[in-house]
């Protein structure tokens, strides 16, 4: 079956580096996706991997290992506005558009 | 308008009663997915249309729930005789066709049945 596995919870301090994980089993994998959702509001794209390896976009850094069924969004540099929940969410070979969910991350920044 | 728009924002309706929540995707967007989030909880997939071809409907949780796409743009989510489980915020997303393009989200409805 499909599942994604992300914690529930983050804390972390501001201007520091964190790391949030996302571990999957989906049948015909093809790709992942990274989303910030702010309390209240809707869901904005961060990142999408396919391939193995990081990739860097600013502050945030997304890493992709297929082998492993593995994921991370690193944040650089914590600032107040980056409190909100990280969604992980996998594309697959069985469906040419669905995505498959987790449940996010809530991170809460601190001073 | 630049992004997706759905109405109402807020909807607060009686057990009992059908209500209709609107989505207006991007233009040129082919695909248009409806999702359901609990609090605290993921996305839940619910109905995607593409183009002209027959939405899959396979995440509607029950007959109560229905969609339609006018003219491949405007969508209607119509839930019928609403239950206090269908609380919850119903977001509406468009895109391009294609496994790497990114969803667009809409600022979602919150409904609450009381």
């Amino acid at each position: 079956g499909q599942n994604i596995d992300q914690p529930t919870e983050m804390t972390a301090t501001e201007g520091a580096i964190v790391q949030i994980n996302c571990t999957y089993q989906t049948s015909g994998f093809n790709g992942l996706f990274w989303y910030q959702q702010h309390a209240g509001e809707a869901p904005t794209f961060l990142s999408y991997n396919v391939l193995d390896g990081l990739e860097e976009k600013g502050r945030f850094s997304s890493f992709l290992s297929r082998s492993k069924g593995y994921s991370y969004l690193l944040l650089k540099e914590l600032q107040m506005k980056d409190s909100a929940s990280y969604l992980c969410a996998v594309t697959h070979m069985d469906s040419n558009y669905q995505l498959i969910w987790g449940a996010g991350t809530k991170l809460i920044i601190k001073p | 308008g630049a992004g997706v728009s759905q109405s109402p924002s807020n909807k607060v309706t009686e057990k009992g009663k059908d209500v209709e929540l609107r989505c207006d995707p991007i233009s040129g967007h082919t695909a248009l997915y409806w999702y359901r989030q609990s609090l605290g909880q993921g996305l839940e997939f619910l109905i995607y249309f593409q183009g002209n071809s027959a939405p899959d409907k396979s995440g509607l949780p029950s007959d109560r729930f229905s969609a339609e796409r006018t003219g491949g743009s405007v969508s209607t989510l119509t839930i019928q005789r609403t239950q206090q489980e269908d609380s919850a915020v119903y977001l509406c997303a468009s895109s391009n066709i294609g496994l790497s393009h990114e969803q667009y989200f809409g600022p979602g409805t919150r409904l609450t049945v009381t």
